[in-house]
């Protein structure tokens, strides 16, 4: 399979706590984007990060990619309750802008 | 500026029926794609459709499962003599004309269920 992974799958901290999501993959990729999901909705996109960056921030998540490794995470600092969520990250093969989806990590900030 | 739209929300059918279900993407979006989520699982890729066009279906069973993208109206994702194990929330995503890195724009789903 070419999917990402996440880990871990399940995810529980106090609100204002930082969550650090991990995903794996396997095949060389163009870029990696992390998705949100809140329950009964679609994904909605957070973050994209090409293979030929590093690290990439967006107000309070932070992104990294580490192309030896294939792997790449994702922090969110400063949690509040709304982070409550599935993340899932998406890695690309290929030339047709398809991706594919890892099972997901599942957070649940408590206030 | 309406986002991915997908009808209908939640759709029952009896084993051996059809299911129809209905996407239409972000205005200016002339790429979309089927995923298909089970419970407590990531969304995995069935088909991705140009208008007129079927770029990739490697995702999508061969027997029973088709999808079109019409010049006008809607893509749809057609399920024929659905079974249980079709049971299962049914993703829409679009994307712009624009090559590569462009990110996707889900709908809320379809959610089939097969009784």
């Amino acid at each position: 399979s070419q999917q990402g992974e996440e880990d871990p799958q399940a995810l529980s901290i106090q609100e204002g706590e930082n969550a650090t999501m991990n995903c794996s993959y396997k095949t060389s990729i163009n870029n990696l984007q992390w998705y949100r999901q809140n329950s009964g909705r679609g994904l909605v996109h957070l973050i994209l990060i090409r293979s030929n960056e590093r690290e990439k921030h967006s107000g309070r998540l932070r992104v990294t990619l580490d192309t030896s490794k294939k792997s790449s995470s994702l922090l969110i600092t400063a949690s509040r309750a709304a982070d409550t969520a599935s993340y899932f990250c998406a890695t690309d093969v290929g030339s047709f802008n398809k991706f594919y989806f890892g099972s997901g990590t599942k957070l649940n900030v408590k206030p | 500026n309406a986002g991915v739209m997908q009808n209908p929300r939640h759709l029952v059918r009896r084993r051996g029926q059809e299911a129809r279900l209905r996407c239409s993407p972000m205005k200016g979006h002339s790429h979309v794609y089927w995923y298909r989520q089970l419970p407590e699982e990531g969304l995995k890729f069935m088909v991705y459709l140009q208008k007129e066009n079927i770029i990739d279906e490697s995702g999508m069973p061969k027997e029973r499962f088709s999808a079109e993208f019409p010049k006008e109206g809607p893509s749809i994702l057609r399920i024929q003599q659905v079974v249980r194990g079709d049971s299962a929330a049914y993703f829409c995503a679009s994307s712009p004309p624009i090559g590569n890195n462009s990110p996707l724009h889900f709908g809320n789903g379809t959610r089939l269920t097969v009784t």
